[in-house]
């Protein structure tokens, strides 16, 4: 069965700290991607990753980094953690790269205090 | 840039009925239309994709309808359940893929 796996559920968190969300996913795909879900927003794409070691900016990157050193693992900082950046966080995977089916984690729900 | 319109943001039905979401979108190159259903405390899952080259994709009780040269898209689901209660997202591709704001559906028994 398809899995993406984040590592945190719910998260608490203090503005300036440093943030480090965490996704696997165990079906060997090329491409993961990170979104952000905010009410009336929909998802926005924050980074994306076609490849180990390989990044690009989605369309909301500002104060945030991502790390891919493995395949199967894709990683959101927040390197000084604003509490604008309270949100829902969703990690997906992919086959294809964008005309294919994503498949996304559970996602991490983080307040920034 | 680009972006995708979605409409109702919110809708109601009685189960049986039918329900509508209808998405505009800006780019008129995109070749791929995918809608996401989202449960609640999970992530969004693909439901039904339409590609440019046809008009219209039925899977059970779910429909995707696409009119390319008015460059929007809708959803149909007939004989609503009370499962069917989710938010329920639209998207199309443009290099990347740019999702509507979502509706979410409740469906009253």
């Amino acid at each position: 069965d398809v899995k993406v796996t984040q590592s945190s559920r719910y998260l608490v968190k203090r503005t300036g700290e440093k943030v480090f969300l965490e996704c696997v996913q165990d079906m060997d795909h090329e491409n993961m991607f990170w979104y952000r879900q905010d009410p009336g927003l929909g998802l926005r794409l924050i980074y994306f990753s076609y490849d180990v070691k390989m990044k690009e900016k989605g369309d909301i990157p500002e104060g945030y980094s991502v790390s891919r050193e493995k395949k199967e693992r894709f990683s959101l900082i927040l390197e000084s953690a604003s509490t604008n950046q309270t949100s829902m966080y969703l990690c997906a995977s992919s086959l294809g790269r964008w005309t294919g089916e994503l498949f996304f984690g559970e996602g991490s729900r983080l307040t920034v205090l | 840039g680009e972006n995708v319109e979605q409409h109702p943001s919110t809708l109601s039905v009685q189960e049986g009925d039918s329900a509508v979401i209808k998405c505009t979108y800006s780019d008129s190159a995109s070749n791929y239309f995918p809608w996401y259903k989202q449960e609640l405390g999970k992530g969004p899952q693909l439901i039904i994709d339409i590609r440019s080259n046809v008009g219209e994709k039925k899977d059970q009780r779910i429909a995707v309808t696409l009119n390319k040269t008015a460059k929007h898209f809708s959803l149909h689901i007939t004989e609503t359940q009370p499962e069917d209660s989710a938010v329920y997202f639209c998207a199309f591709n443009t290099g990347k893929l740019i999702f509507g704001q979502g509706t979410t559906l409740q469906v009253k028994p």
